[in-house]
């Protein structure tokens, strides 16, 4: 079966950076791209960007660039991602999740969260 | 950017009575491409609805999506009480993806 396991819960400093990896297992990996969601307490979700598991190819949400890294490990079918310079308004659970194999941001299969706290 | 919104905030129900959520799109959404999400707290969300009216894997049938070009809809046809969640919309066919702020279902 699919699954998508997410690495623990983080604290940082303003100014700080974190990664998070998702390792996937019960299926294809190349086949599929894979996304980044995040939702801070109380709001909706919000899309950050999206990797392409077998070219390594990246594309962030416009509010993100330059701020966060995707990246992929074939060998172990684990994707990271990165954020830079952390700020307050960055506290919020973080998910990865699995998009189709064109690109499209629907999502079937959901990590379970990490909760990233920025806090001084 | 393709702005969602969602109406109404929260929808209190009855077991067993018929919920109609709301969601409308800032543009024509290409080829219907609309989601509905389940979310319950300390969940990830749950793909219910694609293609703006297909259900997903293993989605009862009490749920039903419709709708096109900017306005769709969600419909739980019979609440039960396991359905207590926000709901909510996105669209996935124009990069940034964005989902709507949620409608919040409670039982009575």
């Amino acid at each position: 079966q699919v699954q998508l396991v997410q690495s623990g819960a983080e604290v940082k400093k303003p100014g700080a950076s974190v990664k998070v990896s998702c390792k996937t297992s019960g299926y294809t990996f190349s086949n599929y791209y894979m996304h980044w969601v995040r939702q801070a307490p109380g709001q909706g979700p919000e899309w950050l960007g999206i990797i392409n598991p077998r070219a390594g190819t990246t594309k962030s949400a416009q509010k993100f660039q330059g701020r966060v890294s995707l990246t992929r490990d074939t060998s172990t079918t684990t994707v990271y991602m990165e954020l830079y310079n952390l700020r307050s308004d960055d506290t919020a659970v973080y998910f990865c999740a699995r998009g189709d194999s064109s690109g499209f941001g629907l999502f079937d299969y959901w990590g379970q969260g990490t909760l990233v706290t920025v806090s001084s | 950017e393709i702005v969602l919104t969602q109406s109404p905030g929260t929808l209190s129900l009855s077991p067993g009575e018929r919920a109609t959520l709301s969601c409308w799109a800032s543009q024509i959404l290409s080829s219907n491409y609309l989601a509905w999400y389940q979310q319950k707290p300390g969940q990830a969300p749950r793909l219910l609805i694609q293609g703006a009216s297909r259900r997903a894997t293993g989605i009862p049938d009490r749920f039903s999506g419709s709708g096109s070009g900017t306005d769709f809809s969600l419909t739980i046809s019979r609440l039960e009480p396991e359905d207590v969640a926000v709901y909510y919309c996105q669209q996935y066919g124009n990069s940034p993806f964005t989902f709507g702020p949620g409608t919040k279902v409670d039982i009575k």
